[in-house]
């Protein structure tokens, strides 16, 4: 089946550490969307990526990193920079790496709790 | 800049109509999406409604845009248990790239 996937489903980690998400997708998009969501609050975008080796800031891109080396993985790294880095993050990917018509279809996201 | 608001909760009784609103402030929004998420989940798309259209119909789902009012309405008739989730409206705000502006999302409870 194709879709896209998120591991781990639960995260925990020490306050100062680094600690990455992964999102896979085999639904050969071209975009993919890293975003996080907070009790209350919509969902605000970290970073983006429109094709392989190039990626783009979002919204609240401040103490996270990312890489894009193959078409199908997207990993966040929340750094130890990320000043309060308790949320629901959720990614998400395109067909196309542009235009109006592009749904967005996401993954079933990962809730990362600092102890 | 670009902002989505939607109402925090809506209560409604199982097999009655459900009407969830939302309004946005860029007029220059091409496609709006309704999401659902249920408890724990990702994002699931419901519909989407292009911006020079005013009415969609989808089986029990018909979404109503008016743009002159930057209002976006989500009804989903004879509502079940199974539609209690969190609905979302977003926006498409252009440019190179298909990114998306959220509301804050609806809590729909169906009361059996």
């Amino acid at each position: 089946d194709g879709g896209i996937t998120q591991s781990p489903k639960y995260l925990f980690r020490k306050e100062g550490q680094n600690v990455t998400l992964s999102c896979e997708q085999n639904l050969n998009h071209d975009a993919m969307y890293w975003y996080r969501q907070d009790p209350g609050q919509g969902l605000r975008l970290i970073y983006y990526s429109q094709i392989v080796n190039d990626f783009q800031k979002g919204d609240i891109a401040e103490g996270y990193s990312v890489s894009r080396e193959k078409k199908e993985s997207f990993p966040l790294t929340v750094t130890s920079a990320q000043k309060n880095p308790t949320a629901f993050y959720l990614c998400a990917s395109t067909p196309t790496s542009g235009g109006y018509t592009d749904t967005q279809y996401f993954g079933p996201g990962t809730r990362l709790t600092v102890l | 800049g670009e902002d989505v608001e939607q109402s925090l909760f809506l209560s409604v009784r199982e097999g009655d109509s459900s009407v969830i609103n939302c309004t946005y402030t860029d007029s220059s929004s091409t496609y709006l999406y309704w999401y659902k998420q249920e408890p724990g989940a990702g994002l699931q798309l419901l519909t989407y409604i292009f911006s020079n259209m005013d009415m969609k119909q989808d089986q029990r789902l018909t979404v109503l845009l008016n743009k002159k009012d930057k209002h976006l309405s989500l009804r989903i008739a004879d509502t079940q248990t199974g539609d209690s989730a969190i609905y979302f409206c977003a926006e498409s705000i252009g440019g190179a790239t298909n990114k998306l502006i959220f509301g804050t999302g609806t809590l729909l409870a169906v009361q059996p």
